[in-house]
Protein backbone atom coordinates (compact mmCIF):
# COMPACT_ATOMS: atom_id res chain seq x y z
CA UNK A 1 0.00 0.00 0.00
CA UNK A 2 1.40 3.35 -1.21
CA UNK A 3 1.95 5.41 1.57
CA UNK A 4 3.32 9.09 -0.59
CA UNK A 5 1.29 8.56 -4.08
CA UNK A 6 2.08 11.41 -6.59
CA UNK A 7 -0.99 10.69 -9.13
CA UNK A 8 -0.16 12.39 -12.18
CA UNK A 9 3.10 10.49 -14.27
CA UNK A 10 3.61 13.29 -16.20
CA UNK A 11 2.95 17.23 -16.72
CA UNK A 12 3.52 19.16 -19.75
CA UNK A 13 4.12 23.12 -18.97
CA UNK A 14 5.24 26.21 -21.23
CA UNK A 15 7.70 28.09 -20.72
CA UNK A 16 7.39 30.76 -18.31
CA UNK A 17 4.18 29.33 -16.98
CA UNK A 18 3.34 28.00 -13.44
CA UNK A 19 4.12 24.21 -12.97
CA UNK A 20 2.13 22.66 -10.18
CA UNK A 21 3.46 19.07 -8.75
CA UNK A 22 1.30 17.30 -6.43
CA UNK A 23 1.58 14.91 -3.77
CA UNK A 24 -0.60 12.98 -1.13
CA UNK A 25 0.15 11.25 1.51
CA UNK A 26 -2.03 8.38 3.87
CA UNK A 27 0.74 8.15 7.29
CA UNK A 28 -0.28 11.11 9.82
CA UNK A 29 2.86 10.43 11.25
CA UNK A 30 5.09 12.18 8.71
CA UNK A 31 6.66 15.32 9.78
CA UNK A 32 8.95 16.11 7.13
CA UNK A 33 8.57 16.52 2.99
CA UNK A 34 10.61 16.96 0.50
CA UNK A 35 11.10 17.16 -3.27
CA UNK A 36 14.11 15.85 -5.36
CA UNK A 37 14.56 16.26 -9.05
CA UNK A 38 16.21 13.40 -11.11
CA UNK A 39 17.07 13.66 -14.63
CA UNK A 40 18.34 10.25 -16.44
CA UNK A 41 21.12 8.61 -15.42
CA UNK A 42 21.85 10.92 -12.34
CA UNK A 43 21.05 10.66 -8.53
CA UNK A 44 17.80 12.83 -7.13
CA UNK A 45 18.75 16.22 -6.59
CA UNK A 46 17.40 17.75 -3.36
CA UNK A 47 15.24 21.10 -4.19
CA UNK A 48 13.26 21.65 -1.53
CA UNK A 49 11.54 20.13 1.65
CA UNK A 50 9.06 21.88 4.74
CA UNK A 51 8.67 20.49 7.52
CA UNK A 52 5.14 19.48 9.65
CA UNK A 53 5.08 22.73 11.60
CA UNK A 54 4.87 24.90 8.02
CA UNK A 55 2.49 25.10 5.67
CA UNK A 56 5.07 27.13 3.48
CA UNK A 57 8.23 26.87 2.04
CA UNK A 58 9.89 28.89 -0.19
CA UNK A 59 13.23 28.99 -2.31
CA UNK A 60 13.35 31.19 -5.06
CA UNK A 61 11.47 29.64 -8.14
CA UNK A 62 10.10 27.08 -5.73
CA UNK A 63 7.64 27.09 -3.61
CA UNK A 64 6.44 23.82 -1.56
CA UNK A 65 2.27 24.08 0.43
CA UNK A 66 1.40 21.87 2.97
CA UNK A 67 -2.07 20.98 3.67
CA UNK A 68 -2.15 18.29 6.77
CA UNK A 69 -5.61 17.99 6.93
CA UNK A 70 -6.05 16.74 3.21
CA UNK A 71 -2.04 15.01 3.88
CA UNK A 72 -1.08 16.90 0.46
CA UNK A 73 1.73 18.92 -0.76
CA UNK A 74 2.24 20.38 -3.87
CA UNK A 75 5.40 22.11 -5.37
CA UNK A 76 5.15 25.04 -7.79
CA UNK A 77 7.84 26.41 -10.02
CA UNK A 78 7.20 29.73 -10.85
CA UNK A 79 8.01 30.03 -14.03
CA UNK A 80 8.62 27.22 -15.31
CA UNK A 81 11.85 26.73 -17.54
CA UNK A 82 13.15 23.97 -20.21
CA UNK A 83 16.21 22.83 -17.73
CA UNK A 84 13.28 22.19 -15.10
CA UNK A 85 12.33 19.21 -17.58
CA UNK A 86 12.68 16.34 -15.10
CA UNK A 87 11.00 13.52 -13.29
CA UNK A 88 10.10 15.30 -9.51
CA UNK A 89 9.63 12.99 -6.50
CA UNK A 90 7.94 13.71 -3.80
CA UNK A 91 8.67 11.84 -0.09
CA UNK A 92 8.38 11.90 3.30
CA UNK A 93 9.79 10.81 6.98
CA UNK A 94 8.52 10.38 10.45
CA UNK A 95 11.22 11.57 11.97
CA UNK A 96 14.83 13.43 11.18
CA UNK A 97 17.44 10.98 9.69
CA UNK A 98 14.72 8.13 9.61
CA UNK A 99 14.24 6.69 5.97
CA UNK A 100 12.55 8.51 3.40
CA UNK A 101 9.26 7.42 1.61
CA UNK A 102 8.93 8.21 -1.93
CA UNK A 103 6.08 8.54 -4.39
CA UNK A 104 6.75 7.11 -8.07
CA UNK A 105 7.57 10.45 -8.96
CA UNK A 106 5.72 13.03 -11.66
CA UNK A 107 7.47 13.42 -15.13
CA UNK A 108 7.55 17.07 -15.86
CA UNK A 109 8.26 18.69 -19.50
CA UNK A 110 8.73 22.06 -20.14
CA UNK A 111 8.48 23.22 -23.40
CA UNK A 112 10.12 26.92 -24.77
CA UNK B 1 33.38 19.23 -1.92
CA UNK B 2 32.99 15.86 -3.57
CA UNK B 3 29.31 14.49 -3.10
CA UNK B 4 28.58 11.17 -2.44
CA UNK B 5 29.82 8.28 -5.09
CA UNK B 6 29.06 5.34 -6.05
CA UNK B 7 31.00 2.47 -7.92
CA UNK B 8 30.76 0.83 -10.58
CA UNK B 9 28.19 2.88 -12.51
CA UNK B 10 26.70 -0.23 -14.46
CA UNK B 11 27.18 -3.81 -13.50
CA UNK B 12 25.89 -6.80 -15.44
CA UNK B 13 25.69 -9.91 -13.48
CA UNK B 14 24.60 -13.74 -14.37
CA UNK B 15 21.92 -15.33 -12.14
CA UNK B 16 22.50 -16.65 -9.22
CA UNK B 17 26.19 -14.87 -8.90
CA UNK B 18 26.90 -12.40 -6.29
CA UNK B 19 27.91 -8.71 -6.45
CA UNK B 20 29.27 -5.66 -4.55
CA UNK B 21 27.73 -2.76 -4.83
CA UNK B 22 29.65 0.50 -2.95
CA UNK B 23 29.03 3.79 -1.69
CA UNK B 24 31.55 6.64 -0.76
CA UNK B 25 29.29 9.21 1.75
CA UNK B 26 30.02 12.90 1.60
CA UNK B 27 32.80 13.54 4.25
CA UNK B 28 31.47 14.38 7.64
CA UNK B 29 28.09 12.55 7.06
CA UNK B 30 27.25 10.42 9.81
CA UNK B 31 23.73 8.96 8.35
CA UNK B 32 24.35 6.30 5.05
CA UNK B 33 21.51 4.99 3.64
CA UNK B 34 20.64 2.85 0.29
CA UNK B 35 17.58 2.53 -1.81
CA UNK B 36 16.84 0.88 -5.22
CA UNK B 37 14.89 2.05 -7.88
CA UNK B 38 13.19 -0.36 -10.10
CA UNK B 39 11.43 0.35 -13.41
CA UNK B 40 9.06 2.77 -13.96
CA UNK B 41 8.70 2.82 -9.48
CA UNK B 42 9.78 5.09 -6.89
CA UNK B 43 12.68 4.66 -4.59
CA UNK B 44 12.08 2.49 -2.30
CA UNK B 45 14.52 2.22 1.12
CA UNK B 46 16.84 -0.44 2.24
CA UNK B 47 18.60 -0.09 4.76
CA UNK B 48 20.28 2.81 6.88
CA UNK B 49 23.35 3.19 9.08
CA UNK B 50 23.44 6.05 11.94
CA UNK B 51 26.58 6.37 13.69
CA UNK B 52 27.48 3.71 15.62
CA UNK B 53 23.79 2.50 16.04
CA UNK B 54 22.53 -0.80 15.01
CA UNK B 55 21.63 -0.19 11.34
CA UNK B 56 17.74 -0.21 10.21
CA UNK B 57 17.43 -2.99 7.75
CA UNK B 58 13.84 -3.19 7.69
CA UNK B 59 13.53 -2.29 3.80
CA UNK B 60 15.86 -5.28 3.14
CA UNK B 61 13.76 -7.67 0.71
CA UNK B 62 15.67 -10.83 1.84
CA UNK B 63 18.30 -12.51 3.43
CA UNK B 64 20.52 -12.11 0.56
CA UNK B 65 21.07 -8.93 0.62
CA UNK B 66 23.53 -7.06 3.41
CA UNK B 67 25.22 -4.36 3.83
CA UNK B 68 27.83 -2.99 6.02
CA UNK B 69 29.85 0.09 6.70
CA UNK B 70 33.08 -0.07 7.54
CA UNK B 71 34.97 2.67 10.04
CA UNK B 72 31.76 4.83 9.87
CA UNK B 73 31.83 6.08 6.29
CA UNK B 74 32.54 3.72 3.03
CA UNK B 75 29.05 1.28 2.90
CA UNK B 76 29.18 -2.02 0.52
CA UNK B 77 25.93 -3.59 -0.30
CA UNK B 78 26.04 -7.15 -1.38
CA UNK B 79 23.47 -9.00 -3.21
CA UNK B 80 23.78 -12.81 -2.92
CA UNK B 81 22.43 -15.22 -5.58
CA UNK B 82 21.09 -12.67 -7.69
CA UNK B 83 17.96 -13.01 -9.53
CA UNK B 84 16.34 -10.76 -12.46
CA UNK B 85 14.01 -9.20 -9.57
CA UNK B 86 16.80 -7.13 -8.84
CA UNK B 87 17.89 -5.52 -11.72
CA UNK B 88 17.55 -1.93 -10.64
CA UNK B 89 19.33 1.30 -10.12
CA UNK B 90 20.87 1.22 -6.60
CA UNK B 91 21.15 4.60 -5.01
CA UNK B 92 22.89 5.18 -1.97
CA UNK B 93 22.69 8.87 0.43
CA UNK B 94 24.04 10.46 3.18
CA UNK B 95 23.21 12.82 5.57
CA UNK B 96 24.59 15.10 8.62
CA UNK B 97 22.64 14.23 11.58
CA UNK B 98 19.65 13.27 9.85
CA UNK B 99 18.65 16.71 8.04
CA UNK B 100 18.43 16.04 4.30
CA UNK B 101 19.83 13.16 2.16
CA UNK B 102 21.95 13.68 -0.63
CA UNK B 103 22.16 11.17 -3.23
CA UNK B 104 24.49 9.45 -5.65
CA UNK B 105 24.30 9.00 -9.04
CA UNK B 106 23.36 5.07 -8.66
CA UNK B 107 24.85 2.07 -9.50
CA UNK B 108 22.31 0.36 -12.27
CA UNK B 109 22.23 -3.59 -12.44
CA UNK B 110 21.00 -5.60 -14.60
CA UNK B 111 20.59 -9.55 -13.77
CA UNK B 112 20.37 -11.96 -16.48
Amino acid sequence: DQQVKQNSPSLSVQEGRISILNCDYTNSMFDYFLWYKKYPAEGPTFLISISSIKDKNEDGRFTVFLNKSAKHLSLHIVPSQPGDSAVYFCAASNGAGTALIFGKGTTLSVSS
Amino acid sequence: GAGVSQSPSNKVTEKGKDVELRCDPISGHTALYWYRQSLGQGLEFLIYFQGNSAPDKSGLPSDRFSAERTGGSVSTLTIQRTQQEDSAVYLCASSYRGETQYFGPGTRLLVL
